[in-house]
């Protein structure tokens, strides 16, 4: 059974501060790895993708991955209270399977 | 370049109505998802696409549910029947293909809400 966990949270993480979401995956063969982040009532939206071991930055979001240990972290630096959603792990095993979802962890940035 | 679009965005049926949800994935894309997603859950894979072919039906209900992508227009998801436990958002996402570099893009979801 492939499986992506997250914590569900709720983080709370104060306005500035660096937030650091995780996720673990237990198929080692697991080749694609997505950060999206939904607003409560709207969609998901798609802010990182990882491919390779190490880390990726984006503006305020630095995505990291460790194969090794199964575990992709999405941070976020000088977090704003507009930040505050759910942000969702995917993770794509291979080019024939589909993504598989974490629960989302829920994120809150206190003003 | 138009993002996925979704139609209706809020759709209110009656027990035992139909409901269809009509997507339309982004330009270039041929590979169609739908998810749906209960209120403070997850996303529950239903039904993954191409046009004219269903892929991977493993998350759909075996009944009242049916998907199709047909060679022009929409993908559609259709509810039959419809009951109270069907209200919740349908997301549909596109991608260009289905390889390891391929991200899904979501559309703005159709809530459907069973009276």
């Amino acid at each position: 059974q492939k499986e992506v966990e997250q914590n569900s949270g709720p983080l709370s993480v104060p306005e500035g501060a660096i937030a650091s979401l995780n996720c673990t995956y237990s198929d080692r063969g697991s080749q694609s790895f997505f950060w999206y982040r939904q607003y409560s009532g709207k969609s998901p939206e798609l802010i990182m993708s990882i491919y390779s071991n190490g880390d990726k930055e984006d503006g305020r979001f630095t995505a990291q991955l460790n194969k090794a240990s199964q575990y992709v972290s999405l941070l976020i630096r000088d977090s704003q209270p507009s930040d505050s959603a759910t942000y969702l792990c995917a993770v794509k095993v291979d080019s024939n399977y589909q993504l598989i979802w974490g629960a989302g962890t829920k994120l809150i940035i206190k003003p | 370049n138009a993002g996925v679009m979704q139609n209706p965005r809020h759709l209110v049926r009656r027990r035992g109505q139909e409901a269809r949800l009509r997507c339309s994935p982004m330009k270039g894309h041929s590979h169609v998802y739908w998810y749906r997603q209960l209120p403070e859950e997850g996303l529950k894979f239903m039904v993954y696409l191409q046009k004219e072919n269903i892929i991977d039906e493993s998350g759909m209900p075996k009944e009242r549910f049916s998907a199709e992508f047909p060679k022009e227009g929409p993908s559609i998801l259709r509810i039959q029947q419809v009951v109270r436990g069907d209200s919740a958002a349908y997301f549909c996402a596109s991608s260009p293909g289905q390889g390891i570099f391929n991200e899904q893009f979501f559309g703005p979801g159709t809530r459907l809400t069973v009276l």
